[in-house]
């Protein structure tokens, strides 16, 4: 069984640019949840998809928004990048239940660099 | 509100025991662990619930005290396959809540 895959790996941005990042989950899951990893502040919950809806957003500025399609793949788009951007985003996938009693998956992340 | 995490990094030799406390400020209703080692994915340890009894795999265990708000992970014997920097995610409210991590605990094991 495939896992969570994330594309890019990598990638670097100037200030002002946009990015859009990838997330597969793992077949069958329903949620996608995306979470930011920057030393010392440990993963930073971003948002929450499941069934193409948004069911749990996080305290990010509005130039953070994602989207799901209805094959549950999940992107993530940020505009008007800042230096403060930079950082290893992470998606994770569950089944997505609403008890939240099964774990997350998650992929290997796409490091975002912001020059 | 994120919980905190105790110690922050901590360094044991190999054979020892570690434990790593995560406290929330909130009531919580179950309380997740993963493990990332450096450069890859976290993952999954363990999920304890709010009633739930105490869970473990091998030597890795876990408590979760409702009374005082808080979970610790028990590493036993520990091996250097434990290093890395362990995250407890909470959730405070049954049904759709966000799991909130705190900010990790870097346990590195030596020979």
């Amino acid at each position: 069984k495939a896992g969570v895959t994330q594309t890019p790996r990598y990638l670097i941005k100037t200030r002002g640019q946009q990015v859009t990042l990838s997330c597969s989950p793992i077949s069958g899951h329903r949620s996608v949840s995306w979470y930011q990893q920057t030393p010392g502040q440990g993963l930073q919950f971003l948002f929450e998809y499941f069934s193409e809806t948004q069911r749990n957003k996080g305290n990010f500025p509005g130039r953070f928004s994602g989207r799901q399609f209805s094959n549950s793949r999940s992107e993530m788009n940020v505009s008007t990048l800042e230096l403060g951007d930079s950082a290893l985003y992470l998606c994770a996938s569950s089944w997505g239940d609403r008890d939240y009693n099964s774990p997350l998956h998650f992929g290997n992340g796409t490091r975002l660099t912001v020059t | 509100q994120q919980p905190v995490q105790s110690p922050q990094a901590v360094i044991l030799r190999e054979g020892e025991d570690a434990v790593i406390n995560c406290s929330s400020s909130k009531a919580l209703y179950s309380v997740h662990w993963y493990r990332q080692k450096h450069g890859e994915a976290p993952v999954f340890l363990m999920i304890l619930l709010k009633g739930g009894e105490q869970k473990g795999h091998e030597k890795i265990s876990a408590s979760f005290n409702e009374k005082k708000q808080q979970s610790s992970l028990y590493l036993t014997a520990s091996q250097l396959s434990y290093s890395g920097t362990y995250f407890c995610g909470t959730q405070s409210n049954f049904g759709n809540e966000k799991l909130t991590f705190g900010t990790g605990t870097r346990l590195t094991i030596i020979p």
